[in-house]
């Protein structure tokens, strides 16, 4: 299974700012995921982000609030902007296994609160 | 769409009791399925999966038998520990873009 690595870790940001959170992973993989996790909810599908195109967003979840950048195989960021508390949420990237069961790793997680 | 519907919880269990947490889906096509459990604190983690009709999934004591004829994906445990205490999310994947799926995931507690 793959190694993925978020930063950071957690944060408490001010309303109207915006916080890039970095996803890294160990190999090689060709989709990875941003999910948003509100309190106490469920996940939540953001975006899927392949290297080389734009990121795909879920219903309701738009480009302007939660820029995605996909540089490499390796690496991804997903930017959360003009935040307000709406936004405190736990956000998780994850790859694709690449196996035909289709399960998905993910990452520690970004705790963000916003103030 | 595809959704994800789990028993209601919170659960709280004695330990060395039977656990059982309900999951049922509605998906076109034929998708695999997972559990995926939350330790306090920690990030999720896979438990198991099954990806066809009448797979059992199994994984530290738990198992998961995918019901196709139900739509059902039961997760058991002969015998809960205070370790298993977590949140547990049932999910499915479809096969064409590879997303997941979740229900609303349970809180399980288990006391000494």
């Amino acid at each position: 299974s793959a190694v993925i690595s978020q930063k950071p870790s957690r944060d408490i940001c001010q309303r109207g700012t915006s916080l890039t959170i970095q996803c890294q992973v160990d190999s090689q993989v060709t989709m990875m995921f941003w999910y948003r996790q509100q309190p106490g909810q469920s996940l939540t599908l953001i975006a899927t982000a392949n290297q080389g195109s734009e990121a795909t967003y879920e219903s309701g979840f738009v480009i302007d609030k939660f820029p995605i950048s996909r540089p490499n195989l390796t690496f991804s960021t997903l930017t959360v902007s003009n935040m307000s508390p709406e936004d405190s949420s736990i956000y998780l990237c994850s790859v694709h296994s690449g196996t035909d069961s289709y399960e998905q790793y993910f990452g520690p997680g970004t705790r963000l609160t916003v103030t | 769409g595809d959704s994800v519907t789990q028993m209601e919880g919170p659960v709280t269990l004695s330990e060395e009791a039977f656990l059982t947490i309900n999951c049922t889906y509605t998906a076109t096509g034929y998708p695999s399925l997972f559990w995926y459990v939350q330790y306090p604190g920690e990030g999720l983690q896979l438990l198991l999966k099954a990806t066809k009709a009448d797979d059992k999934g199994s994984n530290k004591g738990f198992e998961a038998t995918y019901r196709k004829e139900t739509t059902s994906f039961h997760l058991e445990k002969g015998s809960v520990q205070v370790s298993d205490s977590a949140v547990y999310f049932c999910a499915l994947s479809d096969r064409s873009y590879g997303k997941l799926t979740f229900g609303q995931g349970t809180i399980l507690t288990v006391h000494p």
